[in-house]
């Protein structure tokens, strides 16, 4: 699986666009790239996915370079209920694959008012 | 919107007792998984499970663990003797195809304490 770096924090304020960028330098042809938000106490929940170039939902915008070597999660005009950890994960899409999702540290973003 | 369920929300046990964590995937789901998180570290894999048997295991997934899916809902950890480090959220997951790119739903967690 790739190994993914993202920023261990991230400060902003209610309003503004929030961009966290991914680098995973070692991504294979078959890998997806996948976002997912946790709140305190809480489980981590799925935000998007993508493979290339850019993919929209109604929380957020990921944006893929063409050498997939990085991405950026865009959260467009945040809140304070946006106060999460965010994570970015590089797996294998497949049926021989288990399933198991590695987190690493995240990006704790902190929306302030 | 269906949902994962999990409970008790926290359990609090002596050290070498037995537990049990129940999890309610969501119901056209087919491949389940536990992970934990130990407060103010990283979300760590425990286990997947898929057609009444584990698919793969981490290496904290030792002996003293195990899962079972006793009947058409429930899936269930069971940590035999619980030790001070066990303590933890466990989360239980849920996914409809399986595959780490296929979304997977996550409970609300269960706060273990290890006395």
């Amino acid at each position: 699986l790739a190994k993914t770096t993202q920023p261990i924090s991230m400060d902003s304020y209610e309003g503004q666009e929030v961009n966290i960028t991914c680098s995973h330098n070692n991504i294979a042809t078959n890998d997806y790239i996948t976002w997912y938000q946790q709140f305190p106490s809480q489980g981590p929940r799925f935000i998007i996915q993508g493979y290339k170039t850019k993919v929209t939902n109604e929380v957020a915008s990921l944006f893929i370079p063409a050498d997939r070597k990085s991405s950026t999660l865009s959260l467009p005009r945040v809140s304070l209920s946006d106060t999460a950890v965010y994570y970015c994960l590089v797996g294998a899409h497949g049926s021989s694959n288990t399933g198991k999702l590695i987190f690493g540290q995240g990006t704790t973003l902190q929306v302030k008012p | 919107e269906p949902e994962v369920t999990q409970t008790p929300s926290h359990q609090v046990t002596q050290m070498g007792q037995e537990v049990i964590l129940r999890c309610v995937p969501i119901s056209n789901h087919l491949y389940f998984y536990w992970y934990r998180q130990i407060l103010g570290q990283k979300v760590e894999f425990l286990v997947s499970f898929y057609n009444n048997e584990i698919s793969e295991k981490s290496e904290i997934f030792d002996d003293q663990f195990s899962v079972e899916r006793p009947d058409g809902s429930n899936f269930t950890l069971k940590i035999r003797s619980t030790k001070l480090e066990d303590s933890a959220m466990y989360f239980c997951a849920s996914s409809e195809v399986g595959g780490s790119t296929d979304t997977q739903y996550f409970g609300p967690g269960t706060r273990l304490t290890v006395l």
